[in-house]
């Protein structure tokens, strides 16, 4: 069974910082991976897919990163805004399925 | 740019009866899904529907749960007879295609209140 998991599960860093937020899951069989951004209370903003076969993808100030092998993601953000700040979620689409498995998010404050 | 809708934004019900949670897709999408998000908890996934039926569900639909695609623009989710763990975020999402290659783009959500 896939599971994906999130480190850390909150962080918190002055504006302009640049930083980095993880993502692993368990199977390498997905179909691809995507981070959404969270606002308390709202929907989910898709950020940036990455197809199994792709290594990053970039959009503006967003760098995400996929090691299939290894099972891992990174979401690199660069100078921090305070509007940056919102629950960052990782989720894959597994193979042989249409269902996307979710980590528990990031809980990322960005410090005016 | 066109974005997936739900109606209503929060519905408060009384434990035991009969909700319907309303979506519509991306016009040109042929691809749903429902997922909901317990208080505190992971995203998950409920159930995947294609060409008028279900493509894929998960242990959490069960027979309380049904979708339905009344016309051509809506896309349902009906909880027959409610419970308080039912209480929850529940967001609707639609691809254009099989979602391998494209992003399943997410609706604002419902916030379900079981009392």
């Amino acid at each position: 069974k896939q599971e994906v998991t999130q480190i850390p599960a909150a962080l918190s860093v002055p504006e302009g910082e640049n930083l980095v937020l993880n993502c692993s899951f368990t199977d390498s069989a997905i179909y691809n991976l995507q981070w959404f951004r969270q606002d308390p209370g709202k929907g989910l903003t898709s950020l940036l897919l990455i197809q199994s076969s792709q290594r990053e993808q970039t959009s503006g100030r967003l760098n995400a990163s996929l090691d299939k092998s290894s099972g891992r993601s990174t979401l690199y953000i660069a100078a921090s805004q305070p509007g940056d700040s919102a629950t960052y979620l990782c989720a894959v689409l597994i193979q042989g399925a249409q269902k996307l498995v979710f980590g528990q998010g990031t809980r990322l404050t960005i410090n005016p | 740019e066109p974005e997936v809708t739900q109606t209503p934004s929060h519905q408060v019900t009384q434990m035991g009866q009969e909700v319907i949670l309303r979506c519509v897709p991306i016009s040109n999408h042929l691809y749903f899904y429902w997922y909901r998000q317990i208080l505190g908890q992971k995203v998950e996934f409920l159930v995947s529907f294609y060409n008028n039926e279900i493509s894929e569900k998960s242990e959490i639909f069960d027979d309380q749960f049904s979708v339905e695609r009344p016309d051509g623009s809506n896309f349902t989710l009906k909880i027959r007879s409610t419970k308080l763990e039912d209480s929850a975020m529940y967001f609707c999402a639609s691809s254009p295609r099989t979602g391998y290659k494209d992003t399943q783009y997410f609706g604002p959500g419902t916030r379900l209140t079981v009392l």
